[in-house]
């Protein structure tokens, strides 16, 4: 069956830190991937995406994410956060043939 | 930003009644999709529309209906409104194709229902 799964509900972290978040995919065919950031109040936008070519993807603000075929993975990393991270971050996948899935979504809380 | 509104964006109802929930889109997306977002629960898939008149369920199904007579259309029917309907509704919309197609999903701002 497909799924996505985030293991992290909740992170909270200091200004400056490095952060790595965890997404695991069970996905048939050739797979789509990507991580939406939604702000307090609105809706989710897109930060960056994986089709095909490069394992190392960079999206705005900063984000990068790595995929990594053989663990199934697609971990959104940040060398450095700001306070204007705080959001609730999802990952999904999707095919041309297939709907898209989302993760359950990871809190990510930043301290001043 | 891609071409999807929902309508309306915020609603009070009363238990009970129907409600409908509009989502239009402007892309000739094949893919649509409703779901609800609740704290702590994160994005619950409701129902979604892979072409016209054709729909299948989420995982949070129960309660709910909808039905796409148009590609630009989707439509969320809550039959009785209960208390615990009461939510914030996201309508999505993808595209697919051959292989290398940009499959992004398109959110629309987002619709607020009271059930009083």
């Amino acid at each position: 069956a497909q799924s996505v799964s985030q293991h992290n509900h909740h992170v909270i972290l200091s200004e400056a830190a490095s952060l790595e978040l965890g997404c695991n995919y069970s996905y048939g065919g050739t797979v789509n991937l990507f991580w939406y950031v939604q702000y307090p109040g609105q809706h989710l936008q897109l930060l960056l995406k994986y089709f095909s070519g490069d394992p190392l993807v960079k999206g705005i603000k900063g984000f990068e994410a790595e995929f990594i075929k053989s663990k199934f993975s697609f971990n959104l990393r940040k060398p450095s956060v700001q306070w204007s991270d705080t959001a609730e971050y999802f990952c999904a996948a999707g095919s041309s043939a297939s709907k898209i899935i989302f993760g359950s979504g990871t809190r990510l809380s930043i301290r001043p | 930003d891609a071409g999807i509104t929902q309508s309306p964006r915020h609603k009070v109802t009363e238990t009970g009644t129907p409600v409908t929930l509009r989502c239009h889109q402007t892309e000739n997306h094949r893919y649509m999709y409703w779901y609800r977002q609740d704290p702590g629960h994160g994005l619950r898939l409701i129902h979604y529309s892979y072409g016209v008149k054709d729909t299948d369920k989420g995982e949070v199904s129960d309660g709910y209906s909808v039905s796409r007579s148009k590609t630009e259309d989707f439509l969320l029917t809550l039959e009785s409104a209960t208390s615990s309907q009461t939510s914030v509704y996201f309508c999505a919309i993808s595209a697919s194709g051959g292989p290398g197609s940009n499959t992004e999903a398109f959110f629309g701002q987002g619709t607020r229902l009271t059930v009083v």
